[in-house]
């Protein structure tokens, strides 16, 4: 069965700082994998897809199949960045799991 | 378009009563997702319907739910009877499926309270 772990609910950090969010997955498939965001009073929306291996508000996430993780990082922190993020895995079948979600907050 | 329409935003009702949450999916959208927010488990996926089909309903957690697709346009998730711990936010997505996954688009959620 598909999992997707995140292990910190929380995570602070002071502006300037680099952010690291962890998301490890196990799935037996080829995974497709995503990262989600959820800005205050904002709907859920996407932010990167590991397909695309794109840069988005400076935020990178790469795929590491021997490490089952999609760890997404910026080296430096801004304080717009405060929200909550989810990591998503799709399987084969479309079906769209997430995880447990990290609240960052960026300290000014 | 005004992206995935869920209706109440809010709801609160009493132990017991019947709860009917509504989800208005994006015009042309083929896959319709259900999801339970809460603090300790975040998005739990509840049931994926594809072309109006319930694909995947192994995370509805009881009997007392249940989720409908009567047509494109239109997907229900009922409780019956409701019970304190369904409190929670419930998040409608949908998504156009054609070959390649792409983006999922959510609702704004209904926050139900179970009192």
């Amino acid at each position: 069965a598909q999992r997707v772990t995140q292990p910190e609910k929380l995570l602070s950090v002071f502006k300037g700082a680099p952010v690291e969010l962890k998301c490890n997955y196990s799935y037996s498939g080829s995974p497709e994998l995503f990262w989600y965001v959820q800005y205050s009073r904002q709907r859920l929306q996407l932010l990167l897809r590991h397909i695309s291996r794109e840069s988005i508000k400076g935020f990178t996430a790469d795929l590491n199949k021997g490490e089952t993780s999609f760890h997404l990082k910026k080296p430096f922190a801004q304080e717009e960045d405060s929200a909550m993020y989810y990591c998503a895995l799709v399987t084969g079948a479309n079906n769209l799991f997430f995880g447990t979600g990290t609240r960052l907050t960026v300290i000014p | 378009d005004a992206g995935v329409i869920q209706s109440p935003r809010h709801e609160v009702t009493e132990m017991g009563q019947e709860v009917t949450l509504r989800c208005k999916p994006i015009s042309g959208h083929n896959s319709l997702f259900w999801y339970r927010q809460t603090m300790m488990r975040g998005l739990e996926l509840l049931i994926y319907f594809n072309n109006n089909v319930p694909i995947d309903d192994s995370g509805m957690p009881e009997d007392r739910f249940s989720a409908k697709m009567p047509n494109a346009s239109f997907s229900t998730l009922k409780i019956q009877p409701s019970e304190p711990r369904d409190s929670a936010v419930y998040f409608c997505a949908s998504s156009l499926v054609a070959g390649r996954y792409t983006e999922a688009f959510f609702g704004q959620g209904t926050r139900l309270t179970v009192v």
